[in-house]
């Protein structure tokens, strides 16, 4: 089974609202992953959690703020959004991540608009 | 600075004509290669991946890459297309530090 999935697959929320994506994985990956991908453009890559740990923000904004509550669960809290912070957010998991034989698996993604 | 490169943005092609989507990437050390697939309101799928060995990979739906060193290519091939293949494809390096590179993307059409 290599499935991640995410929720809400869909979201709106105003400049003002708080919210939250969140990711679920199964396979026993240590790394995971949150992605920003813009119409038309590659995914770009916002944090990664190592064991629980993270190991990498790519200089996000702190309006943006990941949180590794254990293994299997990766969520990304969300306040005071600009719009365009409209994007696919997508979540990945790996393996290990540190190793470059690593294969990151990708969720569906969570369509976020920000009015 | 690592950088991946993928230069057909946009390909079109009738069905059961030959594909060929090129990827080249910069980076002087060992590095490992995939290919996402990405359907129209779906995530990204990996279709194949290089880490070592034969340099001509096959992957899920018919397609297959070739990894040429001497060319820091990784161009992925498909014999005859179909309609079903229309879709986002990424090219993507990974050389150990948890990043992927990836590539801008080449957005192929099949017309039916």
């Amino acid at each position: 089974d290599t499935e991640v999935t995410q929720t809400p697959k869909h979201l709106v929320m105003g400049m003002t609202n708080k919210k939250s994506l969140k990711c679920e994985q199964h396979m026993g990956h240590r790394a995971m992953y949150w992605y920003k991908q813009k119409a038309k453009k590659p995914p770009e890559l916002m944090f990664v959690y190592s064991y629980e740990k993270l190991s990498i923000n790519e200089s996000v904004p702190s309006r943006f703020s990941p949180e590794c509550p254990n293994s299997s669960l990766l969520n990304l809290h969300l306040h005071a959004l600009q719009p365009e912070d409209s994007a696919l957010y997508l979540c990945a998991s790996s393996q290990v991540g540190t190793t470059s034989t690593d294969t990151q698996y990708f969720g569906p993604g969570t369509r976020l608009t920000v009015l | 600075a690592q950088s991946v490169s993928q230069h057909n943005h946009h390909v079109i092609l009738s069905e059961a004509a030959s594909l060929e989507l090129g990827c080249n990437y910069s980076y002087g050390g060992t590095v490992n290669l995939f290919w996402y697939v990405q359907y129209p309101g779906q995530h990204l799928q990996l279709l194949l991946k290089y880490f070592s060995g034969d340099p001509l990979v096959k992957g899920i739906k018919g397609f297959e890459a070739e990894f040429i060193k001497s060319k820091f290519s990784f161009n992925l091939r498909k014999p005859s297309v179909q309609w079903s293949d229309t879709a986002e494809y990424f090219c993507a390096v990974h050389s150990g530090t948890y990043k992927y590179i990836f590539g801008t993307g080449t957005r192929l059409k099949v017309l039916a």
